[in-house]
């Protein structure tokens, strides 16, 4: 079974700086694909970014990059010059064989004014 | 097309009781998840459908819990005689194809059990 661990519960950043969220999982699976989730306040889960694990380099959305350690099993979302509406629970998730997506615990990220 | 529809948004019950939630999926999706949100916690998958077949169910889907989705387009998931431990956020998404493709979300129905 996947399991995905995200050990920052909160993070806080100042507008317009960078903050950098961290995920590491667990699985047996060669190939599969990770995903950081958004999850706005009383709004539905948006996908931000994915990264497939056969590619060697990481994935880029505008402000939104990730550092892909396949062998650390390591996944994070770096959130360059950062926006108000970027406050949002921030969800790693694995997807692999199956279909479903297993999920970490959330960070809930605060940027300031 | 909206996205993923939910209904109904928030629903509050007495235990013991029996609920059904609805889920109307983006239409060309072939694909569809439930999965359960609690407090603080990330979703937790439920049981999936691939057109009208239900593909994979959870140990989290106890024999209390039934999902349907008749002619693989909207489907429901039913609480029969509900506990206080179902009160969760009830999160529906859809995807055209398998684990690698991205799977959009609907709202959520929040279900209160008092």
């Amino acid at each position: 079974a996947q399991t995905v661990t995200q050990s920052q519960p909160e993070m806080s950043v100042q507008e317009a700086e960078t903050v950098t969220l961290s995920c590491t999982y667990d699985t047996s699976e060669n190939n599969y694909y990770l995903f950081w989730y958004k999850q706005p306040p009383s709004r539905q889960m948006i996908l931000v970014i994915r990264q497939e694990a056969y590619k060697q380099q990481n994935a880029t959305e505008n402000r939104f990059s990730v550092n892909f350690q396949k062998a650390a099993k390591s996944f994070s979302l770096k959130i360059s010059d950062s926006q108000l509406g970027d406050t949002a629970m921030y969800f790693c998730a694995f997807g692999g064989r199956g279909s479903r997506l297993t999920f970490g615990e959330g960070t809930q990220l605060t940027v300031n004014p | 097309d909206t996205g993923v529809s939910q209904n109904p948004r928030h629903k509050i019950t007495k235990r013991g009781q029996n609920v059904t939630f609805r889920c109307d999926p983006i239409s060309e999706h072939n694909r569809l998840y439930w999965y359960r949100q609690t407090l603080g916690q990330g979703p937790e998958f439920l049981t999936y459908f691939q057109n009208e077949a239900q593909l994979e169910k959870s140990r989290l889907l106890s024999d209390r819990f039934s999902a349907e989705r008749p002619k693989g387009s909207f489907s429901t998931l039913e609480i029969q005689r509900t506990e206080q431990g179902d009160s969760a956020m009830y999160l529906c998404a859809s995807s055209f194809g398998g684990g690698d493709t991205e799977a959009f979300f609907g709202q959520g129905t929040r279900l209160t059990v008092v």
